[in-house]
């Protein structure tokens, strides 16, 4: 039933390490997130896939790179997790309309807590 | 530059007293607007938006919001806060690509 759904919940890790979140959606949107929420409570988007083709990419690390097996799925894979890297991750989808992406309501997962150590 | 501005960081009413959330945007055009809603420890929950037409909108949980292009605001209201509404809640404007204000925290008093 659920329509935007990331595993896994909760990930606490070694600086040093190399991780990957998972996102899946079942909306049948054609585009999918990844924002990053910080201790703030500061939400930011990180990236944007439309049918698994990269259409933002915000500055972010390159360590953090997106992959997209099938516009269903986009997941996060971050090498060398830093201490900085701790926050919360959304996943997000929306489905494209002729008025733009600024028309598209997007549909958030429950958030991956990335705690690194 | 293009910005979304919630004023109140932290707000605190009383159970059964009304609530009105201060989103403030800096666009353009008139953008497309969002409010969510975010319960400890959940994800974003979509509780109304506004693209054009009638400028107060209707959304879930008895939230409605009024859009007004002169002060370029999009507030949230509800008439009589639940105990059940505590959470944080984010404004979001869309053009061409999302931007979430800082977010505010509701505390509701028993």
């Amino acid at each position: 039933d659920t329509a935007v759904s990331q595993t896994p919940k909760y990930l606490v890790t070694q600086m040093g390490n190399d991780k990957s979140i998972k996102c899946e959606q079942n909306l049948g949107h054609d585009t999918m997130y990844w924002y990053k929420q910080d201790s703030k409570k500061f939400l930011k988007i990180m990236f944007s896939y439309n049918n698994k083709e990269l259409i933002i990419n915000e500055t972010v690390p390159n360590r953090f790179s997106p992959k997209s097996p099938d516009k269903a799925h986009l997941n996060l894979h971050i090498n060398s997790l830093e201490l900085g890297d701790s926050a919360v991750y959304f996943c997000a989808s929306s489905q494209y309309t002729s008025g733009g992406p600024s028309v598209e309501t997007q549909y958030f997962g429950p958030g991956t807590r990335l705690l690194v150590l | 530059a293009q910005s979304v501005t919630q004023p109140d960081i932290h707000i605190t009413v009383s159970e059964g007293a009304s609530l009105e959330l201060r989103c403030n945007y800096s666009y353009g055009a008139t953008p497309y607007l969002f409010w969510y809603v975010q319960s400890p420890g959940q994800g974003l929950q979509l509780l109304l938006k506004y693209f054009s037409g009638d400028t107060l909108v209707q959304g879930i949980k008895g939230f409605e919001a009024e859009f007004k292009r002169s002060q370029s605001s999009f507030n949230l209201r509800k008439p009589s806060v639940h105990w059940s509404d505590a959470a944080e809640y984010f404004c979001a404007v869309n053009n061409n690509d999302m931007r979430f204000g800082a977010g505010t925290r509701l505390t509701v008093k028993p």
